[in-house]
């Protein structure tokens, strides 16, 4: 069952331009979002997460916005950078149970 | 280096063998999940562990897998008869109590002949 979904496999963007980074969840019960990045070779890591009781939350050039009734979340990176070229991947969980984790977009910042 | 470690890195096997997985967490992290990835998808869940108990196992845990944590420090998984469907990147990740950002670490790629 995909209660977590990345429906663009990749997105491409200048650098210096917005990239924008979209996820899709069906289940009602997640409370906590989180970005996580991906190099070839490596595990994810830790990008960035936002609570349900927020809208949005900033990290320097990464921004993840919230919207609960859409059970939508998108990761937005500006300026990009080509050291941001990496498969993304939209985590959730209900209340610190297992995370449930997104088919992921890969990106890729064109000098 | 802190970080979560796995080994090995990298396993090949014939179809039917029996293959074994450590998982060394954050040492100070009391949960400890394992994951599965295969191409073109992200981490599935397949269990985690609050120290040595073991919490939730996903049905794709068949009974061929096995995972223990016997001191709720490192942690095995073993996959008994391995057919050519396991054939996958195998995660495991840490967290601290309280948290919930994973830590994860580089994985064991597992290619079954």
């Amino acid at each position: 069952d995909q209660q977590v979904k990345q429906n663009s496999p990749s997105l491409s963007v200048q650098e210096g331009r917005i990239s924008i980074l979209n996820c899709d969840y069906t289940n009602s019960m997640f409370d906590y979002f989180l970005w996580y990045k991906k190099y070839p070779a490596e595990g994810p890591t830790f990008l960035i997460s936002i609570s349900s009781i927020k809208d949005k939350n900033e990290d320097g050039r990464f921004t993840v916005f919230l919207n609960k009734s859409a059970k939508h979340l998108s990761l937005h990176i500006v300026p990009s950078q080509p050291g941001d070229s990496a498969v993304y991947f939209c985590a959730a969980s209900a209340s610190n149970n297992d995370m449930r984790f997104g088919a992921g977009t890969r990106l890729t910042v064109k000098p | 280096d802190t970080g979560v470690s796995q080994d090995p890195r990298h396993k090949i096997t014939k179809r039917g063998q029996n293959v074994t997985f450590r998982c060394d967490p954050i040492s100070e992290h009391n949960r400890l999940y394992w994951y599965r990835q295969t191409l073109g998808q992200g981490p599935e869940f397949l269990t985690y562990f609050q120290n040595e108990a073991q919490l939730e196992k996903s049905r794709l845990l068949s009974d061929r897998f096995s995972a223990e944590r016997p001191k709720g420090s490192f942690s095995t998984l073993e996959i008994q008869r391995t057919e050519q469907g396991d054939s996958a990147m195998y995660l495991c990740a840490s967290s601290p109590m309280g948290s919930e950002k994973l830590f994860f670490g580089s994985g064991t790629q597992l290619s079954v002949l």
